[in-house]
């Protein structure tokens, strides 16, 4: 149990379909993030959140879009996905952003696939 | 451009010590974190080096020389439970971290 809870574990869903993954901390911290992983590559930052503002985007198509109501939740919603964006996509929080040794602690993922 | 490098796969007998290295190319330095991933799970924090040396925590070592642009990752006596894929991230000038493909470790018996 790391603290952040993920759901839904899996989803698939059509390129025309609209979902969205949530997240929720329960450790009290102030920063979120979420990333894609894929295999064999490296973690890609997509979102970063501190005390509910966007602090970050790195250039993420606006097909992903984010939303963090409060400091424990944050949702990413999709719409008209490509089968390129099949990944595993992982939440993570941090006491806050830009604090040098401040570790960042993950959920388990959402495994989405694109039909 | 920012880089890290590490093996894609390793393999080590149970019981025993493997290395797991780290090379990075990033702009400005703030920190290097190991993290632990087994498949279908999240990755957990296992190290923080911010000065050059050697930080031990029981079974599980990670150095680090600024100057060289590396780390490594020792893990010693070796159990089957350490069979994981480990990751090394850089937090760089801005303190985002800058993530490598990560080592998956496999150990037989």
């Amino acid at each position: 149990e790391t603290g952040v809870t993920q759901t839904p574990r899996h989803l698939v869903m059509g390129m025309t379909n609209k979902k969205s993954l949530k997240c929720e901390q329960h450790l009290g911290h102030n920063a979120m993030y979420w990333y894609k992983q894929s295999a064999k590559k490296p973690l890609e930052l997509m979102f970063v959140y501190s005390l509910e503002e966007r602090v970050e985007n790195n250039s993420v198509p606006s097909r992903f879009s984010p939303e963090c109501p409060n400091s424990s939740h944050l949702f990413l919603h999709l719409h008209t996905l490509q089968p390129e964006d099949s990944a595993l996509y992982l939440c993570a929080s941090s006491q806050e952003p830009g604090q040098g040794g401040q570790p960042q602690h993950f959920g388990d993922g959402t495994r989405l696939s694109i039909l | 451009g920012q880089n890290i490098d590490q093996p894609t796969e390793m393999t080590a007998t149970e019981g025993a010590i493997v290395q797991i290295n780290c090379t990075y190319q990033t702009s400005g330095f703030n920190g290097l974190f190991w993290y632990q991933q087994h498949a279908g799970e999240a990755p957990t924090f296992l190290s923080y080096n911010v000065l050059d040396g050697l930080e031990e925590k029981g079974r599980f070592s990670s150095f680090l020389s600024r100057s060289k642009g590396y780390s490594y990752l020792l893990l010693k006596e070796l159990q089957m439970k350490d069979s994981a894929s480990y990751l090394c991230a850089v937090s760089d000038s801005n303190y985002q971290l800058i993530w490598g493909a990560g080592t998956k470790l496999i150990i037989k018996p």
